[in-house]
């Protein structure tokens, strides 16, 4: 049964970066994207970014755009999240999660519904 | 980017009644629409797929209905372990989006 398997917590720096794990284990991820979507604290569910890595394309919010950059290692079966010029709205727990594939005249994009969630890893931003 | 409203923000709800949330799309979705519930300390997890889909696992008493811009979850004859947020998500254009979360508190 796949799992994805996240990193474990940080602490960092305002201004420093982080990069977030997310191991599909017991499986691969080759014929499905992978989203990230965060919650800060109290709060509700906001999608970042995905990718689809059998093609290496990567799609994000805008308002992450510049900060965000999401890879795939298919070897490894592992996506990764790196979100840069951190501060302290950034504190929030970090999801991966798994998605479908969706193409629409020749495009491919990362779409339907999320049906495997990794656990979380909390991104802790403090001076 | 479509925005999804989601109503109430809270309920307080006692065992064995219904609960309705909807969803209401900014624009038409057709039927690009799911449901999740997360509990607290946990990762969310899928009820509903495109709108009215049952999910292999999830009880029978979660259901979702609509199309287009408007839709509902419903939860028929609540129990004491469905005190959770419920949150949906449209899949329709990128970027993805979640409505705001409702919480379903069990009086």
């Amino acid at each position: 049964q796949v799992q994805l398997v996240q990193s474990g917590a940080e602490v960092k720096k305002p201004g420093s970066s982080v990069k977030v794990s997310c191991k599909a284990s017991g499986g691969t991820f080759s014929s499905y994207a992978i989203s990230w979507v965060r919650q800060a604290p109290g709060q509700g569910l906001e999608w970042m970014g995905g990718i689809i890595p059998i093609f290496g394309t990567a799609n994000y919010a805008q308002k992450f755009q510049g900060r965000v950059t999401i890879t795939a290692d298919e070897s490894t079966s592992t996506a990764y999240m790196e979100l840069s010029s951190l501060r302290s709205e950034d504190t929030a727990v970090y999801y991966c999660a798994r998605g479908k594939i969706l193409c629409t005249n020749g495009v491919c994009y990362e779409g339907g519904y999320f049906d495997l969630w990794g656990r979380g890893t909390l991104v802790t931003v403090s001076s | 980017e479509i925005v999804l409203t989601q109503s109430p923000d809270f309920q307080s709800v006692t065992p064995k009644e219904k609960v309705t949330i909807t969803c209401r799309a900014s624009q038409s979705i057709g039927s690009s629409l799911h449901w999740y519930q997360q509990k607290p300390d946990q990762s969310p997890k899928l009820l509903i797929k495109y709108a009215s889909q049952s999910i292999s696992g999830v009880p029978s008493r979660f259901s979702g209905s609509g199309s287009g811009t408007d839709f509902t979850l419903t939860i028929n004859s609540l129990e004491a372990e469905d005190a959770a947020a419920y949150y949906c998500h449209q899949s329709s254009s990128l970027p993805l989006t979640f409505g705001g979360g409702t919480k379903v508190e069990i009086k």
